[in-house]
This record gives C-alpha cells, structure tokens and sequence, in this order.
C-alpha cells in the first residue's frame, strides 16, 4: 500500500465550479500536510499547509484534514482557468524535512 | 536571481555520456534536495542535504552522484544512465531540516531524455 494515495485525474471543470481534490494516508505518524501546485513546466509551488485537523481557508481555497480518516481534502470555490495545474498533496511528521507526495491531480478549468 | 534555479532546463544525452545538472537557491536556506519527477508517479526524494552534509539517501543507484559544494549550489553527476532514468528532476531548497514545519522551495526543473 502507498503512504500517499491521490487520484491523478485528469479532473475537467467548467469556470465557476467548485472543485474538490483529495489524499488518502497510511501513516498515522504524519503531522503537517501541504498541497503544492505545479504549473507546466514549473516546479512545485507551496499553496496552503496545516497542522492539525480542521479547516483552514485562504481565499478561494479551503484545505480540509481529517486524522482520524486519514483524509485531505483542497477545495477551490469559483474556480478560474488559471487554476488549471496540477495539485500534490504532501505530508510529513517530525522534523527530517522529509515530505511524502501524492502522484498530483491535474485539474483543467474551461472557460 | 531569485529563489531557485537549475541549468540547464533541457538535457538529451546518451547512455554513455556523463553529465551535471546544476542548481542554486537564493533564499539563505540550509537544506537542499534533489527529487525526481516521472509521469503518473509521485516525486520521489533522491538526496537531502543540510549545511553541506548529506543526510538523506534514498537508495538511489550509484550513476546519481550528488556533491554540495556549499549550502547555495547542489549538483547531480550523471553517469552511464538507463532511458529509465529520463524524467525532471527538481531541486528544493528549505529553511532547515530541523524544523516541523518545513516549506521546501522547488526550481523549475531540469527535463532529462536519455537515449
């Protein structure tokens, strides 16, 4: 079984939709959990990270985790075509610096 | 510059040729990585380095061979590789390792065919 379990899509939205990506997790020990988001031919770059479970928003963008599911969740509300990328989740525990990914979704949003 | 850059962006190379990949953060990070990116797979951790020294080595064939000169520059000798080995490889750099919260900043990528 994987550490990181994530749907790699392709996911296609109309522009307005509310979008709903998500990670399942083996790994209890996990802490902090992160969703990047990778534009083609672009790295990897940080959007939202949280601790603990609950919900944290930032803008359109909502993360969601569930340690008791072992469950992520990232919703993108009135998505924009500029939102089209791929999304990594990303997990991690103590403090190794080292991060387990999920395989990325790639999200498309047509105009 | 800024953040993190890798040279060169593009790279085509026989199995029998060496060749280096470069990269450098300008963040004042101590901790730097190199990570590989296939099609449909998850980035996999290649090596971890903090303040020069390598930390982590993720069972990676001996034809990688990394070398951190200092905490800014990192590179990935390649030597006598598979067409396996084709993927993007990505540099990240962080604060530190020792930290719980630990946002890596990734550069573009280096997009490695080998023939």
């Amino acid at each position: 079984q994987k550490e990181v379990e994530q749907d790699p899509g392709p996911l296609s939205v109309p522009e307005g939709a509310i979008v709903s990506l998500n990670c399942t997790y083996s790994n209890s020990a996990f802490q902090y959990f992160m969703w990047y988001r990778q534009y083609s031919r672009k790295g990897p770059e940080l959007l939202m990270y949280t601790y603990s479970s609950g919900n944290k928003e930032d803008g359109r963008f909502t993360a969601q985790v569930d340690k008791s599911s072992k469950y992520i969740s990232l919703f993108i509300r009135d998505s924009q075509p500029s939102d089209s990328a791929t999304y990594l989740c990303a997990m991690g525990s103590g403090n190794t610096g080292k991060l387990i990914f999920g395989q990325g979704t790639t999200l498309q949003v047509k105009p | 510059e800024t953040g993190v850059t890798q040279t060169p962006r593009h790279l085509v190379m026989g199995m029998t040729n060496k060749k280096s990949l470069k990269c450098e953060q300008h963040l004042g990070h101590n901790a730097m990585y190199w990570y590989k990116q296939s099609a449909k797979k998850p980035l996999e951790l290649m090596f971890v380095y903090s303040l020069e020294e390598r930390v982590e080595n993720n069972s990676v064939p001996s034809r990688f061979s990394p070398e951190c000169p200092n905490s800014s520059h990192l590179f990935l000798h390649l030597h006598t590789l598979q067409p396996e080995d084709s993927a993007l490889y990505l540099c990240a750099s962080s604060q530190g390792v020792g930290y719980s919260y630990n946002e890596q900043f990734f550069g573009p990528g280096t997009r490695l065919t080998v023939l």
